[in-house]
């Protein structure tokens, strides 16, 4: 089957503006991620999603960022307000982990290039 | 803090050579360290996993190395091509936890 996808590829915006990015993992992967990365820097943990528990949103850098799955699947990464500083490209994986398993590979999406203006 | 190195300047080398990166971390005690491949504009792809009790893991042209003791592990890549090419980034978890702390990877260079 496909991989994970995510939408928009590229998203330009000016700064203020809300702007949300979408995730389609692998069916059937329980376990969802979002990371961020910026030029020269490692992936950086926004979110985790595991089934119908409650998501870990210790990484999100501020409030201005939310996340939710809809029906174990699809994810929305919100930014509201948008700074120059989130510009990022935004990193969604899927894993099959039934739980705490830190074997589980990881399914990257292709990233969502984010320019803020 | 914790703390995960690669070497941040770009590693040339020839075809056929092979390729050693280097994974350093510190004030960390990972139970698990992964290997990801990332191309430009793409995502990272899972290469290889290698648990603390394991000294060595090999798969085709790729071995990696797992050292607790100088908290470092090496990614050798044997015969190395040109589409051998890309950013690798060494990933650290701790056990029974599902996050994984990344460094910011190594570009390598394969030269025909």
């Amino acid at each position: 089957g496909a991989g994970v996808s995510q939408s928009p590829s590229n998203k330009v915006t000016e700064k203020g503006k809300d702007v949300e990015l979408r995730c389609d993992p692998i069916s059937g992967h329980t376990a969802l991620y979002w990371y961020r990365q910026s030029l020269g820097q490692g992936l950086e943990f926004l979110i985790y999603f595991q089934g119908n528990s409650a998501p870990d949103k210790s990484g999100l850098p501020s409030d201005r960022f939310s996340a939710e799955r809809t029906g174990g699947s699809v994810s929305t990464l919100t930014i509201q307000r948008t700074q120059q500083e989130d510009s990022a490209v935004y990193l969604c994986a899927s894993s099959q982990s039934p739980g705490l398993a830190s074997t589980d590979t990881q399914y990257f999406g292709p990233g969502t290039r984010l320019t803020v203006l | 803090s914790q703390k995960i190195e690669q070497n941040s300047e770009a590693l040339n080398i020839q075809e056929g050579k092979t390729a050693t990166l280097t994974c350093n971390y510190t004030n960390y005690s990972p139970a698990y360290l992964q290997w990801y491949r990332q191309d430009p504009g793409r995502g990272p792809v899972f290469l290889l996993l290698i648990r603390e009790n394991e000294k060595e893991k090999r798969k085709e042209r790729l071995k990696v190395t797992f050292d607790t003791t100088l908290k470092q592990s090496l990614f050798h890549i044997t015969a190395s091509q040109p589409a051998d090419s890309a950013t690798y980034l060494c990933a650290l978890s701790t056990s029974g936890t599902y996050k994984y702390i990344f460094g910011t990877g190594t570009r390598l260079k394969v030269l025909a």
